[in-house]
């Protein structure tokens, strides 16, 4: 079983609708999450950090449930732009690694 | 700042081949990293550096070297080049610490197929 899975999508929403994607964790101990995203053919940046009591960035929220071991992120509002490659990522252990899922695509209709 | 840099931007090996991936970062960052990206795989870390002068192995390190030559650069090669190595790599930079390396600056990728 892999540490962090995703959906791959491609999740297909039409402009101004909300989405959300899921992600889930193997590793109770694991300390740390964040989303990247990733545009075809170009590399991962990062879009945000995770916090257990859930933050918000714009159109974007982020939340963590510890007890359900998932991630999840919503977008409202989507936008063409939005069409691109949700990372799940989290840290899962004390060292510098990060683990990636393979992601879910999102592809934003006009 | 051009930051992450990497080169060549795509290769062709055969099998047997042998070959140095260069990456350069220019935001004075102690901490570098290489990735690999397969389809359904997602982004796997093959070796990392936390600071000038050490390396660590990550997930998938046989087959690979790599070498931290000074702060900025941080080269990634393969002896013998193997099919199964065929992918696109991703170096990465990041502050050192606990509370800043997982916010990493990736460069464009290297797509490396092997025939």
């Amino acid at each position: 079983r892999k540490e962090v899975e995703q959906d791959p999508g491609p999740f297909n929403v039409p402009e101004g609708a909300t989405v959300a994607f899921n992600c889930t964790y193997s590793n109770s101990a694991s300390q740390s999450f964040f989303w990247y995203r990733q545009d075809c053919r170009k590399e991962p940046k990062l879009l945000m950090s995770v916090y257990s009591s859930g933050n918000e960035d714009g159109r974007f929220t982020a939340q963590l449930n510890r007890a359900s071991q998932y991630i999840s992120l919503l977008i409202r509002d989507s936008k063409l732009s939005d069409s691109a490659t949700y990372l799940c990522v989290g840290r899962m252990d004390s060292s510098y690694k990060l683990i990636f899922g393979s992601g879910t695509r999102l592809l934003v209709r006009p | 700042n051009a930051g992450v840099t990497q080169t060549p931007k795509f290769q062709v090996l055969k099998t047997g081949q042998s070959m140095t991936l260069q990456c350069a970062q220019d935001m004075n960052h102690n901490s570098m990293y290489w990735y690999r990206q397969d389809p359904g795989m997602g982004l796997r870390l093959i070796y990392y550096s936390a600071s000038e002068g050490t390396t660590d192995k990550g997930e998938v390190p046989n087959g690979y070297n790599v070498s931290r030559l000074n702060k900025r650069e941080f080269s990634l090669r393969l002896e013998s080049a193997a099919p199964s190595q065929t992918s696109v790599y991703f170096c990465a930079s990041s502050e050192e610490g606990l509370a800043a390396f997982w916010e990493q600056y990736f460069g464009p990728g290297t797509r490396l197929t092997v025939t």
